[in-house]
């Protein structure tokens, strides 16, 4: 299976404390992206990282990514409660042109206010 | 930002109705919709890939008789579950991405169906 794995599968921590989640992927990408989904709702895009890139930061999030390793981690910040969701990665799929992505196995992420 | 409007948002109905889900693009031309099939705590599965005009691609195991899926316009994608059964009951979602390489996913907030 293409699919990415991520890990931790779910993760507690306190408000205030970072939060760090991280993806490994199997095949060779042109770049890999994040996304977030909050209980019972669709995804939310946050970044995108390409394979030319090792790292890239969004407000409170920085991404990194070694393709060495075909493995990428997601950093959250000063966690808030709000941050509380569903964190997966996705990488393209096989197939020139068909632009799918394969989503990873995700971490469930709780922030305790 | 790029909104995509998908409906119903949840729907239950008895074993052997066909239910078709909606999935809108309202400010950009969606020129590949995405379908996927989520389960409780676990990670989206890809069910299709349809760009406008053209028959959807089917992942493996997929049944296109099942799921039939339409996308006539760069704005509209259609899922039919047909003579649904409660095994088809889910949480479905759609994307939705403009041309070119690199472009994100934009995502509906699902439709959690429940077959009686």
């Amino acid at each position: 299976s293409q699919q990415g794995e991520e890990d931790p599968q779910a993760l507690s921590i306190q408000e205030g404390e970072n939060a760090t989640m991280n993806c490994s992927y199997k095949t060779s990408i042109n770049n890999l992206q994040w996304y977030r989904q909050n209980s019972g709702r669709g995804l939310v895009h946050l970044i995108l990282i390409r394979s030319n890139e090792r790292e890239k930061h969004s407000g409170r999030l920085r991404v990194t990514l070694d393709t060495s390793k075909k493995s990428s981690s997601l950093l959250i910040t000063a966690s808030r409660a709000a941050d509380t969701a569903s964190y997966f990665c996705a990488t393209p799929g096989q197939g020139w042109g068909t632009y799918k992505y394969i989503f990873g196995t995700g971490t469930r992420l709780k922030v305790l206010a | 930002g790029a909104v995509v409007s998908q409906h119903p948002s949840w729907v239950i109905c008895k074993s052997g109705t066909s239910v078709k889900i909606e999935c809108r693009s309202l400010d950009f031309q969606a020129t590949t919709m995405f379908w996927y099939r989520q389960f409780p705590k676990q990670s989206l599965m890809l069910m299709a890939t349809s760009n406008e005009g053209s028959k959807a691609t089917y992942e493996q195991g997929v049944e296109k008789d099942k799921f039939l899926i339409n996308h006539a316009s760069l704005t509209l994608s259609t899922l039919t579950v047909t003579s649904a059964h409660p095994e088809d009951s889910s949480f479905y979602i759609c994307s939705a991405r403009s041309s070119g390489s690199n472009q994100p996913q934009h995502f509906g907030d699902g439709t959690r169906l429940s077959i009686l």
